[in-house]
């Protein structure tokens, strides 16, 4: 099965700084890669998705970048704002050998400091 | 629409005793998965339903298991529940229309289980 590592657990960045988020996920059959943030006591939400047919996808202050050959993909925040404070998940949709599968990384907590 | 809704919101029981968790999906989303989540753990794959049947399955005792409805709704079921039970489960909905494929899966709140 697929295994996704998220690096680091946590990080904490003066607001205004930038962020950077790093996955990494094992197997190549992977093709979707979704970011959730979820706040304190409320439930995981997308924020953005990259396929792996695109090395890099933006909106606004957030940006993702996938590298297929290193199996490896990231989260970019610049300008960083205090409610931008949460914990991030990776994830890596998995497709193959009949099985179907959203994996998730253990999280990084982020702390953005006024 | 209404988003993806799970009852009991909070739930305490003993160890032994088992549970089950509700699960209301987005209107017209088939595809229904559950997630175990704990502090270091993240989010823990358990099993995804598609138009009552289970067509996926994490690494999880059989202790676990689940169902759907006609109406996608769905239910979770822990039997001989233990300490390490203790964790918000989370559901997520999508439209699940082709297996492999990947469709947007959207959260519930969450069901916060405490096994004393």
């Amino acid at each position: 099965g697929e295994n996704v590592e998220q690096h680091p657990s946590t990080l904490s960045v003066q607001e205004g700084d930038s962020a950077v988020i790093k996955c990494t996920y094992s197997d190549s059959a992977s093709n979707y890669f979704p970011w959730y943030k979820q706040e304190l006591g409320k439930r995981p939400q997308l924020i953005i998705d990259i396929r792996s047919n695109v090395g890099e996808k933006k909106d606004q202050r957030i940006a993702v970048t996938l590298n297929k050959t290193a199996k490896h993909f990231s989260l970019h925040i610049t300008e960083t704002q205090p409610e931008d404070s949460a914990v991030y998940f990776c994830a890596a949709y998995y497709s193959g050998a009949g099985s179907y599968q959203l994996t998730f990384g253990k999280g990084t907590k982020l702390s953005v400091i006024p | 629409k209404a988003g993806v809704t799970q009852t009991p919101r909070y739930l305490i029981k003993t160890r032994g005793q088992q549970v089950t968790l509700s699960c209301s999906p987005i209107s017209g989303h088939r595809s229904v998965s559950w997630y175990q989540q704990t502090p270091g753990q993240g989010l823990q794959f358990l099993f995804e339903y598609f138009s009552e049947t289970q067509r996926n399955k994490g690494n999880f005792p059989g202790r676990f298991s689940g169902r759907q409805f006609s109406n996608s709704r769905s239910e979770m079921n822990v039997s001989t529940l233990e300490l390490g039970d203790s964790a918000l489960y989370l559901c997520a909905s999508s439209l699940g229309r082709r297996s492999g494929s990947y469709n947007e899966q959207f959260f519930g709140p969450g069901t916060r289980l405490t096994v004393l």
